[in-house]
């Protein structure tokens, strides 16, 4: 079945600075891939995602990528502020798998003023 | 508010006990996902339910059992319950299985607190 890493698991970052979480994933039938955050006792919302028949998208000062031959896709998120500090989890699924949600780890990300 | 609502949204119970955890998704959405996530952890995927019948398995221990009904709501049932089963308990719901490609969406959870 599906494995995603994901990198850092912990990020601290100075506000204004860039920040990169990165994950990796397995399954080459993978085709969507969500980036979801939460805050703290709450539950976890959805800012992006992206299709396998996609390399790059952008929202804002969020981005993600996807290098599908690499299997791995980036979440960028640029002039980060206070308000960004949460826990970001990347996640996998496959259309072919009922589209089962294959989360990664976790990464706190702590933006300090 | 993402439209998938769960109940309770607190339960305080004592080892040995069995409690019901409540979900229901958004409209239209078939899927039903159960996902585990104890204090500071990530989130455990548990079961995933499409249109009434078991799609898919995670670590989900034998003391639980799940089940979507006719009407796509879905229970979780936890028994036997032990001191480390206290953790946030949240439900997703998905188009997943319609041919359309979209995210999951999750209640606000369910603390459980076993003692």
């Amino acid at each position: 079945g599906e494995n995603v890493e994901q990198h850092p698991s912990t990020l601290s970052v100075q506000e204004g600075d860039s920040a990169v979480i990165k994950c990796t994933y397995s399954d080459s039938a993978s085709n969507y891939f969500p980036w979801y955050k939460q805050e703290l006792g709450k539950r976890p919302q959805l800012i992006i995602d992206i299709r396998s028949n996609v390399g790059e998208k952008k929202d804002q000062r969020i981005a993600v990528t996807l290098n599908k031959t690499a299997k791995h896709f980036s979440l960028h998120i640029t002039e980060t502020q206070p308000e960004d500090s949460a826990v970001y989890f990347c996640a996998a699924s496959a259309t072919t798998d009922f589209q089962k949600l294959v989360f990664g780890t976790g990464t706190r990300l702590l933006v300090s003023p | 508010d993402s439209g998938v609502t769960q109940t309770p949204k607190h339960l305080i119970t004592a080892t040995g006990q069995r409690v019901t955890l409540r979900c229901s998704p958004r409209s239209g959405d078939l899927s039903v996902y159960w996902y585990q996530q104890s204090l500071d952890q990530g989130l455990q995927f548990l079961i995933q339910y499409y249109n009434g019948e078991e799609r898919a398995k995670g670590n989900i221990l034998e003391r639980f059992s799940a089940q979507q009904f006719p009407d796509l709501h879905s229970e979780l049932n936890l028994s036997s319950l032990e001191l480390g089963d206290s953790a946030l308990y949240f439900c997703a719901s998905s188009v997943a299985g319609t041919g359309l490609l979209s995210a999951a969406f999750f209640g606000q959870g369910t603390r459980l607190t076993v003692v």
